[in-house]
């Protein structure tokens, strides 16, 4: 199993539709959760950390489940301009300290 | 703005040749990283330095070396390319990493023939 599992995509959503990813972790002893984003050919930026209590910035929504040790992506009023590929990334606890990324879900918002 | 510069966006190199892929960040930060990102795989994380001339493995150190001789310039060495090194490699900085906010270049595309 996959440390880090995403949905597999791509995406195809129309313009103003709400979308959500969710990615699963298997390390019960994650600390700390994040999701980047990746434009075609481009490198991956922090999009947003994702707090226990759940976190928004403007049509972008993180939760994190611990129980079932899942997080979620959610983006409301989709735009063109979301086209991407978002990544999970896990940063695990203990000695290893490492950052683990997710394969990406390919989200494309059409006209 | 942190800016992350790898040397070289494209390289196409022979099976056997020696390749340097070199990285400087204008932040200060301590900590610099090697991924390799294909398809299906994600980012794996080759080598990291949290100090000049400290290095330390990451999953996939086999076939690679490193060198951190000044605190802004992290280099990835291949010391005999191979075909199966073929793949994007991504330059990666931060302050500090408990935050998890890594700052990466624009990638270097690497083809072994």
């Amino acid at each position: 199993r996959k440390e880090v599992e995403q949905d597999p995509g791509p995406f195809n959503v129309p313009e103003g539709a709400t979308v959500a990813f969710n990615c699963t972790y298997s390390n019960s002893a994650s600390q700390s959760f994040f999701w980047y984003r990746q434009d075609c050919r481009k490198e991956p930026k922090l999009l947003m950390s994702v707090y226990s209590s759940g976190n928004e910035d403007g049509r972008f929504t993180a939760q994190l489940n611990r129980a079932s040790q899942y997080i979620s992506l959610l983006i409301r009023d989709s735009k063109l301009s979301d086209s991407a590929t978002y990544l999970c990334v896990v940063k695990q606890g203990g000695a290893t300290n490492k950052l683990i990324f997710g394969t990406g879900t390919l989200l494309a918002v059409q006209p | 703005d942190v800016k992350v510069t790898q040397s070289s966006r494209y390289l196409v190199k022979r099976t056997g040749e020696k390749v340097f892929l070199e990285c400087v960040q204008d932040m200060d930060h301590e900590n610099m990283f090697w991924y390799r990102q294909d398809p299906g795989l994600g980012l794996r994380l080759i080598y990291f330095s949290y100090d000049v001339k400290m290095k330390e493995k990451g999953d996939i150190p086999e076939g690679y070396s490193v060198s951190r001789e000044k605190k802004e310039r992290f280099s990835l060495i291949l010391e005999s390319a191979s075909t199966n090194q073929t793949s994007m490699y991504l330059c990666a900085s931060s302050f500090d990493y408990v935050t998890g906010e890594l700052f990466f270049g624009e990638g270097s595309r690497l083809t072994v023939l």
